[in-house]
């Protein structure tokens, strides 16, 4: 079974600290993505990434970074953490062999900025 | 960034009645996957489909990739109170040739099953 791992499941942090959640997938997958989910907006795609050191901007890319120097691990970095990045956050993996290849998620870890 | 239509966007059903929901998008794709989270985790993959009017089914579920390549729906029949939870719907496109394609989600059903 394919297996996303996210580090955290809840974090809490203050206005202004740097964040970062951590992502570690196991299947060797190519293609890596960070969302973001708000009740009402669904899940919303903040960046992603197809190889090692490759990245591409999702549709609400702005307060955020991403970092792939490795192939397993894709990282989500909060430069500035404000209260409206307060969300749950959701990592997925997809192998890249392909077009038609699913995606598959981690856990979600609900980050709370106070 | 572009979004699904996705309907209902909450049904409440007694257990042991069918239950369908549907996406419509007004661009084609060239695969849709249903996906179902439980409160507090990740969404979790159901049925993905591959081709214009392909029926799939898994277990008591049921999907169908329109003919247009621009709609699809799930089917869950007898329902069950562990089929709570909400369903959503993914299309998916090709964003580079030689790897993995974006999803483009709908913004759920919320299925609430009565026992």
């Amino acid at each position: 079974d394919v297996k996303v791992t996210q580090s955290s499941r809840y974090l809490v942090k203050r206005t202004g600290e740097k964040v970062f959640l951590e992502c570690v997938q196991d299947m060797d997958h190519e293609n890596m993505f960070w969302y973001r989910q708000d009740p009402g907006l669904g899940l919303r795609l903040i960046y992603f990434s197809y190889d090692v050191k490759m990245k591409e901007k999702g549709d609400i890319p702005e307060g955020y970074s991403v970092s792939r120097e490795k192939k397993e691990r894709f990282s989500l970095i909060l430069e500035s953490a404000s209260t409206n990045q307060t969300s749950m956050y959701l990592c997925a993996s997809s192998y890249g062999g392909g077009v038609n290849q699913p995606q598959h998620f981690g856990d979600g870890t609900r980050l709370s900025i106070l | 960034g572009q979004q699904l239509n996705q309907s209902p966007q909450s049904m409440f059903i007694q257990e042991g009645e069918d239950v369908s929901m549907n996406c419509t998008s007004s661009s084609i794709f060239n695969t849709w996957l249903w996906y179902k989270q439980d409160p507090g985790e990740g969404p979790v993959l159901l049925i993905a489909l591959y081709k214009a009017g392909e029926l799939t089914s898994n277990g008591r579920l049921t999907a169908q990739f329109g003919i247009t390549r621009k709609d699809s729906f799930l089917n869950i029949s007898a329902s069950i109170p562990s089929d709570v939870g909400i369903y959503f719907c993914a299309g998916q496109l090709k964003f580079k040739e030689t790897s993995g394609s974006r999803l483009t989600f709908g913004e759920g059903t919320q299925l609430t099953v009565n026992p």
